[in-house]
């Protein structure tokens, strides 16, 4: 079965840095374009950033670009988010998720790891 | 930025009705690049249809997408009681990649 087990969440300070982590399983990881989508408390979905299967190509939304860096490490079947300059806006629920194609919708979903900006 | 507009916000029905959610885009979708999520409370999202009317696997046949363009829908031809959830359509055609704010489907 596939899995995604996100992990680095936890309360942090405005302007600080949080590095969360994506643990997948159950299929190819290498195989697949993956993604960041995060929800703040009681409001919609947002999709924050795509990395290719490869790494070599990254895309992100308007609000976190020079801020936020996704990566992978193939060879651990493992995603990540780098989070730097954080604010009371970036606070929500932070989603791994698959994506079968580079223009795709989200196949397989994580159970989530909250991140608390706040002094 | 292409945004998405669910109607209606809140849907109040009873176990064994008829469900339709709507979602208008700004501009028309990519190649009908639309997909719908459920989301229970406390839960991750769960992908239900892809490409406007391609249920995902596993999906119960209840469930139904249909729509072109800028108009689009999410049929629950008889609703059972797992079915009362959130509802989010997404575009995925264009980049910044964007959902609706949801449908609230309550029971009556």
């Amino acid at each position: 079965d596939v899995q995604l087990v996100e992990s680095g969440g936890t309360l942090v300070q405005p302007g600080g840095s949080l590095r969360l982590s994506c643990a997948a399983s159950g299929f190819t990881f290498s195989g697949y374009w993956m993604s960041w989508v995060r929800q703040a408390p009681g409001k919609g979905l947002e999709w924050v950033a795509n990395i290719k299967q490869d790494g070599s190509d990254t895309y992100y939304v308007d609000s976190v670009k020079g801020r936020f860096t996704i990566s992978r490490d193939n060879a651990k079947n493992s995603l990540y988010l780098q989070m730097n300059s954080l604010g009371a806006e970036d606070t929500a629920v932070y989603y791994c998720a698959r994506v079968p194609g580079s223009l795709s919708y989200y196949d397989y979903w994580g159970q989530g790891t909250l991140v608390t900006v706040s002094s | 930025e292409v945004v998405l507009t669910h109607s209606p916000a809140t849907l109040s029905l009873s176990p064994g009705e008829r469900a339709t959610l709507s979602c208008r885009a700004s501009q028309s979708v990519r190649n009908n690049y639309l997909a719908w999520y459920q989301q229970n409370p406390g839960q991750a999202p769960r992908l239900l249809i892809y490409g406007a009317s391609s249920r995902a696997t596993g999906i119960p046949d209840r469930f139904s997408g249909s729509g072109s363009g800028t108009d689009f829908t999410l049929t629950i031809s008889r609703l059972e009681p797992e079915d009362f959830a959130v509802y989010y359509c997404h575009q995925y055609g264009t980049s910044p990649f964007t959902f609706g704010q949801g449908t609230r489907l309550e029971i009556k």
